[in-house]
């Protein structure tokens, strides 16, 4: 597989803090990335996303910045909150053929301490 | 957002049995489907893509012959865990392949325990 089998790091905020999550990603040439946040037995939930023209997009408390001369990825949440404690992932589309396959990042554990 | 469903949620099986797991695509015609594997705690894993009315792809050390997928029509893809072993034990995910630069939706998961 190309995704990276190790376990997850974790970040610890407390609530109100805004949070700030990192992703490292493999393809120089991946043109479309997304964040997906996963609760506990549940499928991945999307987030946000941002293709490779922009470096910098916002949602609802959410924002994703992208670095493309270093392949960096991070996604910003302002005003964490406990219900925002997940996995979360970000994944890469490679341009390779014409499909949505996705590459997923390791993914980073959120606590939310209240 | 697309809407996929997946079935069951969750299944406990013994060792050397077989496993279905279904996965429908409410309201997208999916001509092909992507199914991940996550162990806990750690990150999604492609482990094939399946084809409407052709066969599965299969990523690179994954067993075609132990994980059947079956892709019956545009709606509905499924996985069978063939003979199975407590080191299958996971987390099963299905997506609809809506294509390059769209994002993707998944189903909510089954959780797979060989016993």
């Amino acid at each position: 597989g190309e995704s990276v089998g190790l376990h997850l790091p974790t970040l610890s905020v407390q609530e109100g803090d805004n949070s700030i999550i990192n992703c490292a990603y493999s393809n120089s040439a991946s043109d479309y990335f997304i964040w997906y946040k996963q609760e506990s037995g549940k499928g991945p939930q999307f987030i946000i996303d941002i293709r490779s023209n922009m470096d910098k997009r916002q949602g609802q408390r959410v924002t994703v910045l992208l670095n493309k001369t270093v392949k960096h990825l991070s996604l910003q949440i302002a005003a964490t909150q406990p219900g925002d404690s997940a996995v979360y992932f970000c994944a890469e589309n490679r341009p390779s053929g014409n499909t949505g396959k996705l590459i997923f990042g390791q993914g980073t554990t959120l606590q939310v301490k209240p | 957002g697309a809407v996929v469903s997946q079935h069951p949620s969750w299944v406990i099986c013994k060792s050397g049995t077989s496993v279905k797991i279904e996965c429908r695509s409410l309201d997208f015609q999916a001509t092909t489907m992507f199914w991940y594997r996550q162990f806990p705690k750690q990150s999604l894993m492609l482990m094939a893509t399946s084809n409407e009315g052709s066969k599965a792809t299969y990523e690179q050390g994954v067993e075609k012959d132990k994980f059947l997928i079956n892709h019956a029509s545009l709606t509905l893809s499924t996985l069978t865990v063939t003979s199975a072993h407590p080191e299958d034990s996971s987390f099963y995910i299905c997506s609809p392949d809506r294509g390059r630069g769209t994002e993707a939706f998944f189903g909510q998961g089954t959780r797979l325990t060989v016993v």
